[in-house]
């Protein structure tokens, strides 16, 4: 079945910009999402791509997707201590009604 | 709109015991999902509904049981609770794009 990995942790310095990656298993994935989990909170969604884009920029959000590698990655430009926080990469495949999630990858941003 | 709201927000249990965990969400969304999350391994779906009165299995469907009487709720029952239940309960529903999450439920099994 359909797997997703990300690495679990990354340190940043206040300023600079975070890149998060992951890779997925299904290339006939739809829909490529990024979540965001503060402590103690629930997923806030945060964007997501569809499978037939290679690039999609929000604000200091940018996402590239590299099909061929089935490699997604979360761009986060400045990156502010209110980044801090645990980033999930999922997949969906249409008709499956199921969303598949990475392990997370818990964002350090150090002042 | 309040989007997706869960009852309770924590709860101890004692091994055997039951209980239901609500989550509501009035966004009109057909599906709706049951997940529960620990340390180091994501989000693991347990039950999932594509409308109301339809209910299927997720990963780790054991020992829960689900509920989808009315579409704005879905119930997460757990018949005879075991410390291997202790996590964190999230809810999330859907209107086939993306997902919309509720704030969790820490349950803790003793």
């Amino acid at each position: 079945g359909e797997d997703v990995e990300q690495s679990l942790f990354l340190s940043v310095r206040e300023g600079d910009s975070s890149v998060i990656n992951c890779t997925y298993t299904d290339s006939s994935s739809t829909y490529l999402y990024w979540y965001k989990q503060e402590p103690g909170a629930g997923l806030q969604l945060l964007t997501y791509i569809f499978s037939n884009m290679d690039m999609k920029q929000d604000q200091r959000l940018t996402v590239l997707l590299n099909k061929k590698d089935k490699h997604l990655s979360l761009r986060i430009a400045d990156t502010q201590t209110g980044d801090s926080a645990i980033y999930f990469c999922a997949a969906y495949k249409e008709g499956t009604y199921k969303y598949i999630f990475g392990t997370g990858t818990r964002l350090k941003v150090l002042a | 709109n309040a989007g997706v709201t869960q009852t309770p927000k924590f709860r101890v249990l004692k091994t055997g015991q039951s209980m239901t965990l609500l989550c509501a969400q009035d966004m009109n969304h057909e599906y709706m999902y049951w997940y529960r999350q620990d340390p180091g391994m994501g989000l693991r779906l347990i039950h999932y509904s594509v409308g109301e009165g339809t209910t299927a299995k997720g990963e780790v469907p054991d020992g829960y049981n689900v509920s989808r009487l009315k579409k704005q709720n879905f119930l997460l029952g757990l018949e005879s609770a075991a410390p291997s239940q202790t996590s964190v309960y999230f809810c999330a529903s859907s209107y086939g794009l993306a997902q919309y999450f509720g704030p969790g439920t820490r349950l803790l099994v003793l």
